[in-house]
């Protein structure tokens, strides 16, 4: 079975500085999605970045880029220059064969200081 | 465009009594998924259904069901309600038929806060 971890339950950064997340995860499939996906306190879980692990570039969307290393099993959110926004739960998810549905890490806590 | 639809917000039971949680997806889209969300086990899979029919289920008991309509509309339905089963249920959309498996977006709502007393 696929799974997520996360191993900062808890994260906190200044404001405009950079703050990365980390996220490994375990399968024999070879062909898979990632994500991060936001939880802010209204509870809707926004999509933030999604990587295809057959592509070796690490995807990137404005300020936030990933660090993909596939033989690694390692997934891991930078976020540069962090706004107060940004505060949220993160959540590393991963889909593909041999799951159901997406399989989430246990979400990491992103506190964003003033 | 309106998004994913979780009627209603916020829920309280009974242990024994019985809760149908319902999600309207974004229009257009086929497929609906169910999570559950617990601080203890975090985010965990129920179902997938893609054009009324189940297309994937998680590991969880025969209590829990659901069923999708031609609308694509979802409802889940949770019989026999444990104090455990106390959790944010949310619902996800995506166009594709595969949901997850082929890494489209899945598009979330709001979410249904249920408890069990």
């Amino acid at each position: 079975a696929q799974t997520v971890t996360q191993s900062q339950p808890e994260m906190s950064v200044q404001e405009a500085e950079t703050v990365t997340l980390s996220c490994t995860y375990d399968t024999s499939e070879s062909d898979y999605y990632l994500f991060w996906y936001k939880q802010p306190p209204s509870r809707q879980m926004i999509l933030v970045i999604r990587q295809e692990a057959y592509k070796q570039q690490n995807a990137t969307e404005n300020r936030f880029s990933v660090n993909f290393q596939k033989a690694a099993k390692s997934f891991s959110l930078k976020i540069s220059d962090s706004q107060l926004g940004d505060a949220a739960m993160y959540f590393c998810a991963y889909s593909g064969g041999g799951a159901d549905g997406l399989t989430f890490g246990k979400g990491t806590h992103l506190i964003i200081q003033p | 465009k309106a998004g994913v639809t979780q009627t209603p917000r916020y829920l309280i039971k009974t242990r024994g009594q019985q809760v149908t949680l319902s999600c309207s997806p974004i229009s257009g889209h086929r497929s609906v998924s169910w999570y559950q969300q617990t601080p203890g086990q975090g985010l965990q899979f129920l179902f997938e259904y893609f054009s009324e029919t189940q297309r994937n289920k998680g590991n969880f008991p025969g209590r829990f069901s659901g069923r999708q309509f031609s609308n694509s509309r979802s409802e889940m339905n949770v019989s026999t309600l444990e104090l455990g089963d106390s959790a944010l249920y949310l619902c996800a959309s995506s166009r594709q038929g595969r949901g997850a498996r082929d890494g489209t977006e899945a598009f979330f709502g709001q979410g249904t806060r249920l408890t069990v007393v």
